[in-house]
């Protein structure tokens, strides 16, 4: 098992709602990105926080946003909850620089309905 | 959009068997993971190689890269049923702001 740990594990909401979804990075990691895992589809990346900076985004609208905490913890926030964000939401940390593992939590799986 | 091809898309094999998975890319890399996911959980990380290392080995996973022809593969051998899961390549597209997924490789290996 990794250090890193996401919570709540399962979550259910409705269109329209917002959600918050957490994560802990392992120790001594201070970079944490946040990739969405559709059914049957490898991981897509969101976004990557580094030193409580957003430092990269993927392919998302605006209505996903995030944070990272001074203890590099961080929250993905999404707004205006559509059907088609039901997935898999995982959080990886790593120590910064290239060749460096990102290591995966357990996930969220978010369901709305 | 997702860069990685794993092929094949669904591998059953006996255990005991040797299974090998491919991963094809389309840009430079610093590196390429591989990891394992069992039923829709969590990503854990089974071995990175560097863009300039041919062959990394970790107990029964043997992992080689070409970047001339943009692949790699990754062998498990003597697989055991507890192998059974989705296997996926990951590439760093040349930068270290994110990782670039396949489809995966769904693996069953039958007791």
């Amino acid at each position: 098992e990794t250090g890193v740990t996401q919570s709540p594990t399962h979550l259910i909401k409705t269109r329209g709602q917002q959600v918050t979804l957490r994560c802990s990075s392992q120790s001594g990691h201070n970079t944490v990105s946040w990739y969405q895992q559709a059914l049957g589809q490898g991981p897509q990346f969101i976004f990557q926080y580094y030193r409580e900076e957003e430092n990269g985004r993927g392919n998302f609208p605006p209505r996903f946003s995030g944070l990272q905490f001074p203890n590099y913890s961080s929250e993905l926030n999404v707004n205006a909850l559509e059907l088609d964000d039901s997935a898999l939401y995982l959080c990886a940390s790593r120590r910064g620089g290239a060749y460096n593992e990102q290591f995966f939590g357990p996930g969220t799986r978010l369901t709305v309905l | 959009s997702q860069q990685g091809e794993e092929d094949p898309q669904a591998l059953s094999i006996q255990e005991g068997e040797n299974a090998t998975m491919n991963c094809s890319y389309k840009t430079s890399i610093n590196n390429l993971q591989w990891y394992r996911q069992n039923s829709g959980r969590g990503l854990v990380h089974l071995i990175l190689i560097r863009s300039n290392e041919r062959e990394k080995h970790s107990g029964r996973l043997r992992v080689t890269l070409d970047t001339s022809k943009k692949s790699s593969s990754l062998l498990i051998t003597a697989s055991r049923a507890a192998d059974t899961a989705s296997y996926f390549c990951a590439t760093d597209g040349g930068g270290s702001e994110k990782l670039v997924f396949g489809k995966g490789t769904k693996l069953t290996v039958n007791p």
